[in-house]
């Protein structure tokens, strides 16, 4: 299956700051996914990120907020903009992999505090 | 729209105990796949099970097993004698459509092991 490399696995922010999280795939993979997971919730998708298009961002997120880049299919980033407090969360990225048993392999996570 | 219901917030079990954790999931669509994975504290998602809707076998791997019941849309998850290496979030997820499309998570489960 592929295997990513998600980046950095932490990181507490200021407020009113931005951060951008990478995730790198060890092989092209047409679709990445975004999720996020508030404390002791459960994952929400933010959005989908297709190579040579622009992300399809699920309802209660903005672009303006959470930007995602996809320039070709083993890389994609996601920031996370104008933090507040309320974004503190693990963002982890996904990708659909045809050659994984369980058709989706996801990155480590990124563990965000902002204060 | 799809849901996936995980009506346990917490279990605690004492090692050795057996424990299900239940899942019910609501969609429409005919072909879809149902998931488990799992959350340690360190926050990865450790990938478990995958089913497609076509196959109704139950499932045993080692002290996990799955009962997929399509009559009552449930995908129920036991462990046999717990350890307390088990001791994590557990994700239920449903994916709908032959592809590979986003996954929608059940709330989670959090189950305690103790000594």
């Amino acid at each position: 299956s592929a295997v990513i490399s998600q980046k950095p696995s932490r990181d507490i922010c200021q407020r009113g700051t931005s951060l951008t999280i990478q995730c790198q795939v060890d092989s092209q993979v047409t679709m990445m996914f975004w999720y996020r997971q508030q404390p002791g919730q459960s994952l929400t998708l933010i959005a989908t990120a297709n190579q040579g298009s622009e992300a399809t961002y699920e309802s209660g997120f903005v672009i303006d907020k959470f930007p995602i880049s996809r320039p070709n299919l083993t890389f994609s980033t996601l920031t996370v903009s104008n933090m507040s407090p309320e974004d503190s969360s693990i963002y982890l990225c996904s990708v659909a992999s045809t050659t994984a048993l369980d058709g989706y392999t996801f990155g480590s996570g990124t563990r965000l505090t902002v204060v | 729209a799809q849901k996936v219901t995980q009506a346990q917030t917490e279990i605690s079990v004492v090692e050795k105990e057996d424990v299900t954790l239940d899942c019910v999931y609501e969609t429409r669509d005919t072909t879809y796949y149902l998931f488990w994975y799992k959350q340690p504290p360190s926050g990865e998602l450790v990938f478990l099970i995958r089913r497609n809707s076509f196959d109704e076998q139950n499932e045993i791997s080692g002290r996990y097993s799955w009962n997929f019941q399509k009559s009552t849309s449930s995908f129920n998850f036991t462990i046999t004698a717990s350890q307390v290496v088990d001791s994590a979030v557990y994700f239920c997820a449903l994916s709908v459509g032959s592809g590979y499309s986003t996954l929608t998570f059940g709330k989670g489960t959090m189950l305690l092991v103790s000594p």
